[in-house]
């Protein structure tokens, strides 16, 4: 049972226009959401977190949506530019211990 | 942030033989975590390694394939034993700090 639904597999967004990444969870016991962007032959780097007090966090161009009651998140990158193009992940956690993690978005920035 | 290295970054190795990737980290941490990540694929745990108690292997992977050691906070092995073509992936280490998650450059690994 995957823990962790993330949509969509892939995302082509001009440069300039507004990347959006869904996820959706079951577990209500999870209480901390990271999105991780990934290039090629890197390992993941935690690009923003947030946890379920908040609707959202915002941090630079990269804004987190949590939408408590319909067991939601979402990635938001502003202004997306060929330096985003990456794959994004997100993950979901209880208490720290075990992460699950979404199947990854790759996002290509067109110039 | 933490700052994890991870040895070796690549390696080449051949069907029945065993590969350890070391791991290590520049701040004390208690939780360590394994990842494989095959190519294009998401993250899956291997197994938890917390300093001072035996690792905590999820479901489909076993401590004779895959033993792992945590001898102080800084440091830990995952040694890949009689390896086949299957086993050719990306293995990450991951740590736990200040209510973070910082995961390694990976160490891709392909068996011939």
């Amino acid at each position: 049972q995957q823990q962790v639904k993330q949509s969509p597999q892939s995302l082509i967004v001009q440069k300039g226009g507004i990347s959006i990444i869904n996820c959706a969870y079951e577990n209500t016991a999870f209480d901390y959401f990271p999105w991780y962007q990934q290039f090629p032959g890197k390992g993941p780097a935690l690009l923003i977190a947030i946890r379920p007090d908040v609707s959202e966090k915002k941090e630079g161009r990269f804004t987190i949506s949590f939408n408590k009651s319909a067991k939601q998140f979402s990635l938001h990158i502003m202004d997306s530019q060929p330096g985003d193009s990456a794959t994004y992940f997100c993950a979901a956690a209880a208490n720290f211990n075990k992460f699950y993690f979404g199947s990854g978005t790759k996002l290509n920035v067109k110039p | 942030s933490a700052v994890i290295s991870q040895k070796p970054s690549r390696d080449i190795c051949q069907r029945g033989t065993s590969l350890t990737i070391q791991c290590q980290v520049d701040s004390q941490v208690t939780m360590m975590f394994w990842y494989r990540q095959q190519p294009g694929q998401s993250l899956t745990l291997i197994a938890t390694a917390n300093q001072g108690s035996e690792a905590t292997y999820e479901s489909g992977f076993v401590i004779d394939k895959f033993p792992i050691s945590r001898p102080n906070l800084t440091f830990s092995t995952l040694t890949v034993s009689n390896m086949s073509p299957e086993d050719s992936s990306i293995y990450l280490c991951s740590v736990g700090l200040a209510d973070e998650q910082y995961f390694g450059p990976g160490t891709r690994l392909t068996v011939t």
